[in-house]
């Protein structure tokens, strides 16, 4: 099946610093997400990504298909960004995503 | 507009038990996905339900198993409990591609 690789898998920063994500993905995608989960667990949608660029905000991502990546950019960290984002993705069109194993983001005020 | 449901929040059994979760899709949603997360990792794939039948499943074995309603609401069942069961249980639902997860059912096998 489709890897999904993600760095770094933690990052401390500063409040208001910059810091950009990223995802390998190891085949060609139909669907791919990013994700904020919170400390009790919910994931929360910040971009449907499968190619292109899209802003949200602070946020931004870019999925360059073609190379089989994708960024998520955090723009001024507040200490309420902290907690853990993933990237899935889904392969075959089937809507079961692969979830790497997240980057731990930790905004220190 | 809700998003997706799930009951219970928190659960606790005991080895070789069964549990029955439940979830409840955002409005206009047609397919439902179930997740396991354990702790630290990211969550993986267990089945998808599409008109009230098993559309597809990850590499889980048969004690999990589930069912989708008319209503497009679903359950998870597991049964004869292990102590590795323990994990966050994520559902999600989909119309198109882009799937939203709801809060999730903590289980702690003991």
């Amino acid at each position: 099946g489709i890897q999904v690789e993600q760095s770094p898998p933690d990052l401390i920063l500063q409040e208001g610093a910059n810091s950009t994500l990223r995802c390998n993905f190891s085949d060609s995608v139909n669907n791919l997400q990013w994700f904020h989960q919170n400390p009790w667990g919910q994931l929360i949608n910040l971009f449907y990504i499968p190619s292109g660029t899209k802003q949200n905000g602070r946020l931004s991502a870019t999925t360059v298909a073609t190379e089989r990546y994708s960024l998520l950019y955090i723009s001024s960290s507040q200490t309420t960004d902290s907690g853990v984002y993933f990237c899935a993705v889904d392969s075959r069109g089937r809507r079961a995503l692969t979830f790497g194993s997240g980057t731990r983001l930790q905004v220190q005020p | 507009d809700a998003g997706v449901t799930q009951s219970p929040t928190h659960l606790i059994k005991t080895r070789g038990q069964q549990v029955t979760l439940r979830c409840s899709p955002k409005s206009g949603h047609d397919t439902v996905s179930w997740y396991q997360q354990a702790l630290g990792q990211g969550p993986q794939f267990i089945f998808q339900y599409y008109e009230e039948e098993e559309r597809q499943r990850g590499n889980f074995p048969d004690r999990f198993s589930g069912h989708q309603f008319p209503n497009y609401s679903s359950e998870l069942n597991v049964n004869a409990l292990l102590l590795g069961d323990s994990a966050l249980y994520l559902c999600a639902s989909s119309l198109v591609e882009e799937q939203f997860f709801g809060p999730g059912t903590r289980l702690t096998v003991l």
